[in-house]
Parts: structure tokens; C-alpha cells; sequence
């Protein structure tokens, strides 16, 4: 079964700009949730989707949003991008939500700002 | 490429020593932990889980042990294999839904 698929898997934006990152969980999985990993900050939550709603969203600024699709692919947008959104953004899929079903994480979205 | 900090804690060990990683979490309604490896240019790996009505699961060369008086949480890496270098996470769950609260994660390092 194939894993947890990101796209792009690098990207380079400048300052200002917008981006959308794609994800495509592993088939069957319903819940993606996204995550934002810094060297500063570590890994952060930024949302969790499940049929189609946002369940729970990280403390990140209005800039940064999601949708999920009714084949439970997921994007998220990022808007006038800062410096400071430079990072490895990764997509994690689970069969349904729940604070104890495993979550598979993809290969995640480099993003640089320049 | 890489996908953590410069800075992190690093453990290094030859191979086939134990390794033993801790992490300290902070919130005491926490219920559900779990360790993640991350290997260079990938996405966490699941390791191990437990919950907290336990103290100790056993996986295969790991063990992960639950201390909730001292809100302690460590994994125990049977027989290191170089292999097993990579940045080491401990996460937990609050709250009942998906949201994992990362640790800063620790680096190990095994060498032949």
C-alpha cells in the first residue's frame, strides 16, 4: 500500500507570495492532520481534517489554512508568506480520528522563503 | 535533507550497546504517548505508543516506560544497530482529538 504522498516535495517562494501544499493519504485514511517543523520550534500542529471539516487547528495566524476534499486529500494554503514560514511541512493520514490511532506521516514539503 | 535543528541532544552509542532516550512532557492530563524516529529527508516513523493506565510496553529491540508521578517518558533501544540513527521524538496527545504535541526530539548516533 503506498504511503502518505506530498506535493511538492521542495519549493522555494518569495516573501509575499501564496502557496498551496498538497497531500494524499494513504488510501482508506479519512483524518490527515499537518504539522510544521522548524529547527526553532520544533514540530507544530497546524490543523487536523476529517470528512471534509477542520477538527482542531494549531495556534498559527489566519494566514495559514486547509480544506479536505471528499476523497480525503487535503491541501493548505499559506498566504503572504514571512521569512519565518520557511520549513518542512508534513502531512499525516490515520484511518479515522482518535487521540490513540496511529498517524503515518508523509515526507513532508520543504518550503524556503527568500 | 535535513529536518531538524542544529542543536538538539545527542546520544551516541556503539553498536550494539542499550540506548536509553528521555523526554519530559508537561501537561499531567496527557493520556497517550508516542515515540517517532526520523531518519534524514523523511517524515516521523512510529516506533512505540502507550497510554497512561500503563508503565511499560514492549515492542521488538524497544521499550517505552511511563513514569506519570515525574511526567518521565523513555524508550529503551535494545542492542543499537546503526540503522537506529536518527532524531528521536516523544509526543503526546491531549484533549481526545488528533493534535500530538511534539518534544524537542533527541539525536542519536551509532557507530560500527
Amino acid at each position: 500500500k503506498a504511503g502518505v504522498t506530498q506535493t511538492p516535495r521542495y519549493l522555494i517562494k518569495t516573501r509575499g507570495q501564496q502557496v498551496t501544499l498538497s497531500c494524499s493519504p494513504i488510501s482508506g485514511h479519512r483524518s490527515v492532520s499537518w504539522y510544521q517543523q522548524t529547527p526553532g520550534q520544533g514540530l507544530q500542529f497546524l490543523f487536523e481534517y476529517f470528512s471534509e471539516t477542520q477538527r482542531n487547528k494549531g495556534n498559527f495566524p489566519g494566514r495559514f489554512s486547509g480544506r479536505q476534499f471528499s476523497n480525503s486529500r487535503s491541501e493548505m494554503n499559506v498566504s503572504t508568506l514571512e521569512l519565518g514560514d520557511s520549513a518542512l511541512y508534513l502531512c499525516a493520514s490515520s484511518l479515522v480520528p482518535g487521540r490513540d490511532v496511529e498517524q503515518y506521516f508523509g515526507p513532508g514539503t520543504r518550503l524556503t522563503v527568500t | 535533507g535535513e529536518s531538524v535543528g542544529l542543536h538538539l541532544p545527542t546520544l551516541s552509542v556503539q553498536e550494539g550497546d542499550n540506548s536509553i532516550i528521555n523526554c519530559a512532557y508537561s501537561n499531567s492530563a496527557s493520556d497517550y504517548f508516542i515515540w517517532y524516529k526520523q531518519e534524514s529527508g523523511k517524515g516521523p516513523q512510529f516506533i512505540i505508543d502507550i497510554r497512561s493506565n500503563m508503565d511499560k510496553r514492549q515492542g521488538q529491540r524497544v521499550t517505552v516506560l511511563l513514569n506519570k508521578t515525574v511526567k518521565h517518558l523513555s524508550l529503551q533501544i535494545a542492542a543499537t544497530q546503526p540503522g537506529d540513527s536518527a532524531v528521536y521524538f516523544c509526543a503526546e496527545n491531549i484533549g481526545g482529538f488528533q493534535k500530538l504535541v511534539f518534544g524537542t526530539g533527541t539525536r542519536l548516533l551509532v557507530s560500527p
